[in-house]
């Protein structure tokens, strides 16, 4: 089982639609959580955190379930600048050797159209 | 605030050539760095990263090798490139243990032929 797993998709949807993309890891130690979005032949870049609570951020809404070990994230009204690849990020913990090794999934493909 | 600097943007090597490409980081002292790799269509994979100069970790075998000369520079090298070497290289740094968010270059298209 891969550590972090996504739906590739692609998902292809109108604009206005609502879209949910989950994704599930195997560590069940994880302390923290991460989407990033990553634009075609760009670097990724910070979308949003995962609290245990859920959270939002404006469009966007973030939700954890560590009983069942994956996130999820929500995007309402969807434009044609939200469309890139989402990666889910899954940090192990604090102290020892983690150093930062963020675990990517392969990232979901959103393909918004008018 | 802090900034990080990659370059080239683009590079397209022989098989067989060597490789250097460089990582800065401004705004902030005593850095992690790390190197990444993406192939086509695929998530992204640690190469090295470091918690302080002259200190690397590999983790992955392969025919890349990383220095990190000054705090705040990063160098992933090659002796002789493979095709399999290509792909989308991406330097990332954190503010340290405890800083879990990692902010990325603007990467390296590398193509092998």
């Amino acid at each position: 089982r891969k550590e972090v797993e996504q739906d590739p998709g692609p998902f292809n949807v109108p604009e206005g639609a609502t879209v949910a993309f989950n994704c599930t890891y195997s560590n069940s130690a994880s302390q923290s959580f991460f989407w990033y979005r990553q634009d075609c032949r760009k670097e990724p870049k910070l979308l949003m955190s995962v609290y245990s609570s859920g959270n939002e951020d404006g469009r966007f809404t973030a939700q954890l379930n560590r009983a069942s070990q994956y996130i999820s994230l929500l995007i309402r009204d969807s434009k044609l600048s939200d469309s890139a690849t989402y990666l889910c990020v899954v940090h192990p913990g604090a102290g020892g050797t983690s150093y930062g090794k963020l675990t990517f999934g392969q990232g979901t493909i959103l393909t918004v159209h008018p | 605030s802090q900034t990080i600097h990659q370059w080239p943007a683009t590079l397209v090597q022989p098989v067989g050539s060597p490789l250097s490409l460089e990582c800065t980081v401004e705004g902030t002292s005593n850095p992690n760095l790390y190197w990444y790799r993406q192939a086509a269509g695929r998530g992204l994979q640690l190469l090295f990263y470091s918690v302080g100069i002259g200190q690397i970790s590999s983790e992955v075998p392969q025919n890349l090798s990383a220095s990190r000369p000054q705090d705040r520079q990063f160098i992933l090298s090659s002796k002789k490139l493979l095709l399999s070497d290509s792909g989308f290289y991406l330097c990332a740094w954190r503010a340290g243990q405890g800083y879990e968010k990692l902010f990325f270059g603007s990467g390296t298209q590398l193509s092998v032929l």
